[in-house]
C-alpha cells in the first residue's frame, strides 16, 4: 500500500518571502507520479506542480519547485515570493504510473500568507 | 482544456430523500472517474473509481447501496447518496483520468446538507 505524509498541518509565511512545504511517502513501486495539489478557499482543487518519479531534474513551474529526493522518498514543494493568493490547503499526491489509477494524498497543509 | 464540471454545486435535503450528483468532463473523454468525500479542514477520502460502463470499484468501508455509481458514457458519472442521513452531510468531489495521461482533473465539487 502507498501512504503520503505531511507532517505539517499549518505553516505561514510573510508575503515576498519563502516557504518549504514537506510531504514524504511510501512505496514499493518504480514507475509514478507525485503532485502537488492547492484548494483555496472555494475548494476547487487546483494543480501546482506534478514530477515524474523517473525523471532526476525537479520540476519548477513559476514560483513554485519540488525537491524530489526518490532515494529518500521525499517531496518537498518551495513557494517563492509568497503573494496573498497562495493562502490555500495543499495536498501531497501519490500516483502508480500506470493511468487511471487512483491518487493517495497526504493530510494537507494549511498555508497563510502572512501581508 | 480538461474542465469537470459538478452538478449542483450544493443541496440540501431532508432525512430519508435520495440525491443524484452528477460529474461531467467537459471537453475531454474520462476513461475513469473518481468520487472522493472531504470533511472541513481534512483530506479528500476516496470513495470509489468507476470505468465507463463496468460496475464502479468501491474502497473498504464505503457502501456501495448507499453510494451508488453509475458511469453510464465517457463524459458523464453520477453518485446518488440514497435514503440520506445528517451524517451523509459532507462535501463530495469527483475527478476524471483521460487516456493515456497521467493526471486527474478535479470537479468544483458538491456539498450535501441532509437535515
Amino acid at each position: 500500500a502507498q501512504t503520503v505524509t505531511q507532517s505539517q498541518p499549518e505553516m505561514s509565511v510573510q508575503e515576498a518571502e519563502t516557504v518549504t512545504l514537506s510531504c514524504t511517502y511510501d512505496t514499493s513501486e518504480n514507475n509514478y507520479y507525485l503532485f502537488w495539489y492547492k484548494q483555496p478557499p472555494s475548494r476547487q482543487m487546483i494543480l501546482v506542480i506534478r514530477q515524474e518519479a523517473y525523471k532526476q531534474q525537479n520540476a519548477t513551474e513559476n514560483r513554485f519547485s519540488v525537491n524530489f529526493q526518490k532515494a529518500a522518498k521525499s517531496f518537498s514543494l518551495k513557494i517563492s515570493d509568497s503573494q496573498l493568493g497562495d493562502t490555500a490547503m495543499y495536498f501531497c499526491a501519490f500516483m502508480k504510473g500506470n493511468t487511471g489509477n487512483q491518487f493517495y494524498f497526504g493530510t494537507g497543509t494549511s498555508l497563510t500568507v502572512i501581508p | 482544456g480538461a474542465v469537470v464540471s459538478q452538478h449542483p454545486s450544493r443541496v440540501i435535503c431532508k432525512s430519508g430523500t435520495s440525491v443524484k450528483i452528477e460529474c461531467r468532463s467537459l471537453d475531454f473523454q474520462a476513461t475513469t472517474m473518481f468520487w472522493y468525500r472531504q470533511f472541513p479542514k481534512k483530506s479528500l477520502m476516496l470513495m470509489a473509481t468507476s470505468n465507463e460502463g463496468s460496475k464502479a470499484t468501491y474502497e473498504q468501508g464505503v457502501e456501495k447501496d448507499k453510494f451508488l455509481i453509475n458511469h453510464a458514457s465517457l463524459t458523464l458519472s453520477t453518485l446518488t447518496v440514497t435514503s440520506a442521513h445528517p451524517e451523509d452531510s459532507s462535501f463530495y468531489i469527483c475527478s476524471a483520468s483521460r487516456g493515456s495521461y497521467n493526471e486527474q482533473f478535479f470537479g468544483p465539487g458538491t456539498r450535501l446538507t441532509v437535515l
